[in-house]
């Protein structure tokens, strides 16, 4: 079936620092990608997206592109700040249809002064 | 816009008993999504449904129930609730549009805590 594998948190960095957090998945076919952001006590929202192999998804200073070669949707940013401290989920979109999601285990960021 | 309503926000039940969790959503919405987070294991699927009085079983539907007999509502019961089922659960609804790149939208979760 599908999988989703993320890097592993915490991930600790200092504010303006490069972020970068990695993703691969197995999907049968093309899969439209996701990442999803989880502020403390929030639900989750969509961060950015793709659909097709070498689309580039973007929002809020951060951008991902579908790799279909290495299957493949690393998240990154050039410079972050503390208030993008959170936990961030990679969710490829299942082949099966009904729009269903496939979560990674999530990624907490926590970026410091 | 309201968006994706989730009612309890929180609760705690005892072992054996039985609740109901209540999502609604305003956007006329399709598709229709329960999960449940637990720590390190990000989003699992419980139940799903893909219009109105149509439901079916996710990744992990053992023990919930759901029933969607308006469109914009979906509901998750727990019949007797277990110690396991302490978790927090979220509702999410997706435009049906071309499925394949419709992004889901989450309410705020309800946090649930079986003793």
């Amino acid at each position: 079936g599908d999988s989703v594998t993320q890097m592993e948190g915490p991930v600790t960095l200092s504010e303006e620092a490069f972020l970068t957090i990695n993703c691969t998945y197995t999907a049968t076919g093309y899969p439209s990608l996701f990442w999803y952001v989880q502020y403390p006590g929030e639900g989750l929202q969509l961060l950015l997206k793709a659909t097709k192999a070498d689309d580039k998804g973007s929002n809020k200073g951060f951008e991902a592109t579908y790799r279909k070669e290495t299957t493949s949707f690393h998240l990154e940013k050039g410079s972050v700040q503390v208030s993008d401290s959170a936990v961030y989920f990679c969710a490829p979109m299942t082949t099966d249809s009904w729009g269903k999601l496939q979560f990674g285990a999530g990624t907490q960021v926590v970026v410091t002064p | 816009n309201a968006g994706v309503t989730q009612t309890p926000k929180f609760r705690v039940l005892k072992t054996g008993q039985s609740m109901t969790l209540l999502c609604a959503q305003d956007m006329n919405h399709e598709y229709m999504y329960w999960y449940r987070q637990d720590p390190g294991m990000g989003l699992r699927l419980i139940h799903y449904s893909v219009g109105e009085g149509t439901t079916a079983k996710g990744e992990v539907p053992d023990g919930y129930n759901v029933s969607r007999l308006k469109k914009q509502n979906f509901l998750l019961g727990l019949e007797s609730a277990a110690p396991s089922q302490t978790s927090v659960y979220f509702c999410a609804s997706s435009y049906r549009g071309d499925y394949s790149n419709q992004p889901q939208h989450f309410g705020d979760g309800t946090r649930l805590s079986i003793l």
